[in-house]
């Protein structure tokens, strides 16, 4: 059964930050791996998707890794803005039957003015 | 941008009701899901549906739970027998094909008094 963790469970940095989130996996048989955000309240975006086959996706400020057979990815974000204020979900789809896909518990991110 | 629309937004309904959530998919897209999440709680799957049947469900997804796609376009889940532990968000999700990411809805939040 796969397990998804995602420390830290908090974070809160100064605007204008870098900062890194992480995401582990028990089971490395995956299909690809997707990082969103949810504001409180609302729905899951979308940010980046990395396929099993790939190594990282970049989309403006941000940056997701993948280490397949550590069980691990991580998203980078640049120069951190309180609009990124969020909580931060990596959820990893399986590699077999129809693609279950396992949350993770989730970073709550607090960027400071 | 296309979205996946939710309705209602959020529901009340009195415990041992039946309770219906409806989701209208993105145009064109195959792949059907429903999420829960209670509140303070991770994202969890319920159940996948392709070509008008159930391609995976989870444990959670028992016999009081059921979906359909009734007139082809919105996709329904269905909740019977109403608990109060059934009180969560529930995310609907929608994908074109295998490769690409799942588009979430804002969800409905389901509240069993």
């Amino acid at each position: 059964k796969q397990e998804v963790t995602q420390i830290p469970a908090a974070l809160s940095v100064p605007e204008g930050e870098n900062l890194v989130l992480n995401c582990s996996f028990t089971d490395s048989a995956i299909y690809n791996l997707q990082w969103f955000r949810q504001d409180p309240g609302k729905g899951l975006t979308s940010l980046l998707l990395i396929q099993s086959s790939q190594r990282e996706q970049t989309s403006g400020r941000l940056n997701a890794s993948l280490d397949k057979s550590s069980g691990r990815s991580t998203l980078y974000i640049a120069a951190s803005q309180p609009g990124d204020s969020a909580t931060y979900l990596c959820a990893v789809r399986g590699s077999g039957g129809y693609q279950k896909v396992t949350f993770g518990t989730g970073t709550k991110l607090q960027v400071i003015p | 941008e296309p979205e996946v629309t939710q309705t209602p937004s959020h529901q009340v309904t009195q415990m041992g009701q039946e309770v219906i959530l409806r989701c209208v998919p993105i145009s064109n897209h195959l792949y059907f899901y429903w999420y829960r999440q209670i509140l303070g709680q991770k994202v969890e799957f319920l159940v996948s549906f392709y070509n008008n049947e159930i391609s995976e469900k989870s444990e959670i997804f028992d016999d009081q739970f059921s979906v359909e796609r009734p007139d082809g376009s919105n996709f329904t889940l269905k909740i019977r027998s109403t608990k109060l532990e059934d009180s969560a968000m529930y995310f609907c999700a929608t994908k074109g094909d295998s490769n690409q990411p799942q588009h979430f809805g804002d969800g409905t939040r389901l509240s069993i008094l």
